[in-house]
């Protein structure tokens, strides 16, 4: 059964500051791979979505790797601002089954710090 | 605007009284699927609809119905409700293919007393 990790579950940064929230997953037979950033009682916002066929994407300040055989992606965010703090979650997709299935980790909480 | 909206935001009933979550997507999505977000036990699977008329469970799918009689709707039911279904929903669609993932609609906070 495929299982989600993220790591940490929560970490704090002063501005500016460059930084790389973890994830890793058990079964590398997944259909894509997902981060998304959750405000405190909001909903998920889609950051970055990373086909299995792919190693990275990038968003602005956002850039997402994947690597497939080592089950691990990382999230990379420059430069860091306040406005960053949130909740961010990674969710894989596999293949086969119920593919409709999105397995979400817990989360890292992120607080940027002025 | 491409969305999924679920009604109500905020919900607070009592124990047994039935009641609807209502989901709908304008992107003509054929997968849809109900999340809960409970502290500690991040997100988890009620029940997933691959197209009209086919659902399947996920993995907290006790207590839950839901149906998909139209392609946009996917609503979730509470025909009995009970205190340990207090939890925050989401409601999230996808197309087959995938290549742009999944939208999550902006949540339901439900209250069982």
């Amino acid at each position: 059964k495929q299982e989600v990790t993220q790591i940490p579950a929560a970490l704090s940064v002063p501005e500016g500051e460059n930084l790389v929230l973890n994830c890793s997953f058990t079964d590398s037979a997944i259909y894509n791979l997902q981060w998304f950033r959750q405000d405190p009682g909001k909903g998920l916002t889609s950051l970055l979505l990373i086909q299995s066929s792919q190693r990275e994407q990038t968003s602005g300040r956002l850039n997402a790797s994947l690597d497939k055989s080592s089950g691990r992606s990382t999230l990379y965010i420059a430069a860091s601002q306040p406005g960053d703090s949130a909740t961010y979650l990674c969710a894989v997709r596999n293949y086969g089954g119920s593919q409709g299935n999105l397995i979400f980790g817990k989360g890292t909480k992120l607080s940027v710090k002025p | 605007e491409a969305q999924v909206t679920q009604n109500p935001r905020y919900l607070i009933t009592v124990t047994g009284k039935k009641l609807t979550v209502t989901c709908s997507q304008n992107m003509n999505h054929e997968y849809m699927s109900w999340y809960r977000q409970d502290p500690g036990l991040g997100l988890r699977q009620i029940y997933y609809s691959m197209n009209v008329e086919v659902t399947d469970k996920g993995d907290v799918p006790e207590g839950y119905k839901v149906s998909r009689k139209e392609k946009r709707n996917f609503p979730l039911i509470l025909e009995s409700p009970s205190p340990n279904q207090t939890s925050l929903y989401f409601c999230a669609s996808s197309s087959p293919g995938t290549l742009l993932g999944y939208t999550f609609g902006s949540g339901t906070r439900l209250t069982v007393v």
